[in-house]
């Protein structure tokens, strides 16, 4: 199957700094990337949906200037968590699709984990 | 939008046995219905995935049957394995955004 890699695995920061996630499809071109946030033991929560190209859109409750998202090329997306803080510490989750929709299956990365001291 | 509903969000069975994890979803116009198993710290994996125009569909010892009229979904593990164990979710989409099930934690004893 297609290969969806982010990077980094795991980041520690300060509180109040900023912190970049890349999202990589590896083998095929990526026309729209999600991003989930995963608190322990409980479900995926989508973030926000990024086509290339074009501003993300983010789901209701969601700040968009605190997770900023830039999906420049079809096989890269990035989430910046701006000034971060304890309560942002997370497991942040990636997904692709070839498609302009989820139709066809969503790739996952291997998710990046997030501490804020 | 579209709610998803998991159950049960705990399920231990004995090897061999059978496992069932339900879903119910809320928007009628949702026609894709996939099922991940994420084991822990790891990115969640499709296991089997269902389309609205389809009743049933079988991989093996996975299987997944969807009732429109009713919306709900269901997964189905037969002779289960120790290496089952894990956390299932199911989602739904119509085309737009994904929603995911709370989750089943499944542990099958050995």
């Amino acid at each position: 199957g297609a290969v969806v890699s982010q990077h980094p695995s795991r980041v520690i920061c300060k509180s109040g700094t900023s912190v970049k996630i890349e999202c990589r499809s590896l083998d095929f071109q990526a026309t729209t990337m999600f991003w989930y946030r995963q608190f322990p033991k409980q479900s995926l929560m989508l973030m926000a949906t990024s086509n290339e190209g074009s501003k993300a859109t983010y789901e209701q409750g969601v700040e968009k200037d605190k997770f900023l998202i830039n999906h420049a090329s079809l096989t890269l997306s990035t989430l910046t968590v701006t000034s971060a803080h304890p309560e942002d510490s997370s497991f942040y989750i990636c997904s692709a699709s070839g498609t302009s929709g989820v139709y066809d299956e969503q790739f996952f990365g291997p998710g990046t984990r997030l501490t804020v001291l | 939008g579209e709610n998803v509903e998991q159950h049960p969000s705990t399920l231990s069975v004995q090897e061999g046995d059978s496992a069932v994890i339900k879903c119910t979803y809320s928007d009628s116009a949702s026609n894709y219905f996939p099922w991940y198993k994420q084991e822990l710290g790891k990115r969640p994996q499709l296991i089997i995935d269902i389309r609205s125009n389809v009743g049933e569909k079988k991989d093996q010892r996975i299987a997944v049957t969807l009732n429109k009229t009713a919306k709900h979904f269901s997964l189905h593990i037969t002779e289960t394995q120790p290496e089952d164990s894990a956390v299932y979710f199911c989602a739904a989409t119509d085309n737009n955004d994904m929603r995911f099930g709370a989750g089943t934690r499944l542990t099958v004893k050995p």
